[in-house]
């Protein structure tokens, strides 16, 4: 398994665009998170699925945020008309729902938006 | 809300001696407690974790303290290598659900 990947790793937008970003987990995980995270701060909390479904939502930071996980596979975040204040750097994890090591987080390297 | 915290921005350790990296958090209740390494333009790694029912967990070089009572927790290398260079995040929650991360200790081993 190559681990948990996303894309873009960068992305540059003007403020009022449309972004979506993609998240792959591991294959065997079923559970998965986005995180967003800002300069010199830890990773926040921003929503997860477990399979296809959205089990904790209402830590996205506006109604412009939305996150989708169709076939219980990859994910999508999408972030309505932007913001320059939604700069940071977006990150994905995954993990077993269910076991020993189930509060093991997998991260993927995070795809960077930059809002001008 | 800052549930955990980890008050020392960055930490500077001469190879061979010991690292101690503090964190600290505010809810009784969370029942795990993870230590992630971070490299630039990387994820997060998970390195290490300990549960609410124990009080010292090892790995290897890596050892990780809770004490309940303060709501504290350290993880600490021995012995530190220059290669161990990077940004260390406790994150503490619940099992199986979200886990609130600190802000981060900056890390640098001197050879």
């Amino acid at each position: 398994d190559t681990g948990v990947s996303q894309d873009p790793r960068h992305k540059i937008t003007k403020r009022g665009q449309n972004v979506t970003f993609r998240c792959d987990p591991i294959s065997e995980h079923n559970r998965l998170y986005w995180y967003r995270q800002t300069l010199g701060q830890g990773p926040e909390f921003l929503t997860y699925f477990q399979n296809e479904a959205q089990l904790e939502k209402s830590r996205l930071l506006s109604d412009r945020f939305s996150a989708e996980r169709p076939k219980g596979s990859f994910s999508t975040l999408e972030i309505q008309r932007t913001e320059q204040g939604d700069s940071a750097m977006y990150l994905c994890a995954s993990s077993l729902a269910f076991g020993s090591n189930s509060y093991e987080q997998y991260f993927g390297p995070g795809t960077r938006l930059t809002v001008t | 809300d800052q549930q955990v915290k980890q008050n020392s921005p960055s930490l500077s350790v001469q190879e061979g001696r010991i690292s101690i990296l503090n964190c600290d958090y505010t809810n009784s209740m969370f029942d795990y407690f993870l230590w992630y390494k971070k490299y630039p333009a990387e994820g997060p790694t998970f390195l290490i974790s300990i549960s609410s029912i124990k009080d010292k967990n090892e790995d290897g070089r890596f050892t990780v303290f809770l004490n309940k009572s303060a709501k504290h927790l350290s993880l600490h290398i021995v012995p530190s290598q220059p290669g161990d260079s990077a940004v260390y995040f406790c994150a503490a929650g619940f099992t199986g659900n979200q886990f609130y991360f600190g802000t981060g200790t900056s890390l640098t081993v001197i050879p």
